[in-house]
């Protein structure tokens, strides 16, 4: 149980297009769920959590307009980055909890280039 | 706030040999804390969970780590190193309250040599 996937789990796109990265919860209830976003040979950061119905709540220095997301039912949030510039390739991580504290899930990630 | 804090970016050990893999944390709230694999390209893998229970927290692949609130550590080891134990590794840290986010260290690659 407690799976989440990434769709796609590699994507190129040409600078300035922009492009959308799905997160699912297979078989939960997803009431929060979060991106992170890895630079390679580096940890994870937050970019920002999202909850169902709700606005997400971005992190300092995270432009919202930039990364927008949307968590429209409890078991799918997305993730589109709008006009892509090479710096915004990266692997894009996104978790998702159900109603209590604790542990998360994470899907398997998404490669995002920018050529 | 919280933060982790992993000493060591960079692990090696011969096959057989013990894993000790350290993480510290601040919380100022009672913590949830994890540790994480990750091999290249892929996402993360659970290995275990400290969630106020038993402190000493035993989990997959022969891992197990103990919790110390007077340390404020959570280390991470193994009593015999495999080579397919090589990989990065990350300690994280989150609250009790619902909806809170993981909270990353920076991650320490481990390498087993044969």
């Amino acid at each position: 149980g407690a799976v989440v996937s990434q769709h796609p789990s590699r994507v190129i796109c040409k600078s300035g297009t922009s492009v959308k990265i799905e997160c699912r919860s297979l078989d939960f209830q997803a009431t929060t769920m979060f991106w992170y976003r890895q630079f390679p040979k580096q940890s994870l950061m937050l970019m920002a959590t999202s909850n169902e119905g709700s606005k997400a709540t971005y992190e300092q220095g995270v432009e919202k307009d930039k990364f927008l997301i949307n968590h429209a039912s409890l078991t799918l949030s997305t993730l589109t980055v709008t006009s892509a510039h090479p710096e915004d390739s990266s692997f894009y991580i996104c978790s998702a909890m159900g109603g209590g504290a604790g542990e998360q899930y994470f899907g398997p990630g998404t490669r995002l280039t920018v050529t | 706030a919280q933060s982790v804090t992993q000493l060591g970016s960079h692990v090696s050990v011969s096959e057989g040999a013990l894993v000790l893999l350290r993480c510290n944390y601040s919380s100022s709230v009672p913590p949830y804390l994890f540790w994480y694999v990750q091999y290249p390209n892929q996402g993360l893998q659970l290995l275990l969970k400290y969630t106020s229970a038993a402190t000493l927290v035993k989990g997959i692949n022969g891992f197990e780590a103990e919790f110390k609130k007077s340390e404020t550590s959570f280390h991470l080891t193994k009593p015999s190193a495999h080579m397919s134990d090589a990989a990065e590794y990350f300690c994280a840290v989150t609250s009790n309250q619902a909806g809170t986010a993981l909270i990353f260290g920076k991650g320490t690659t481990l390498s087993v040599s044969s």
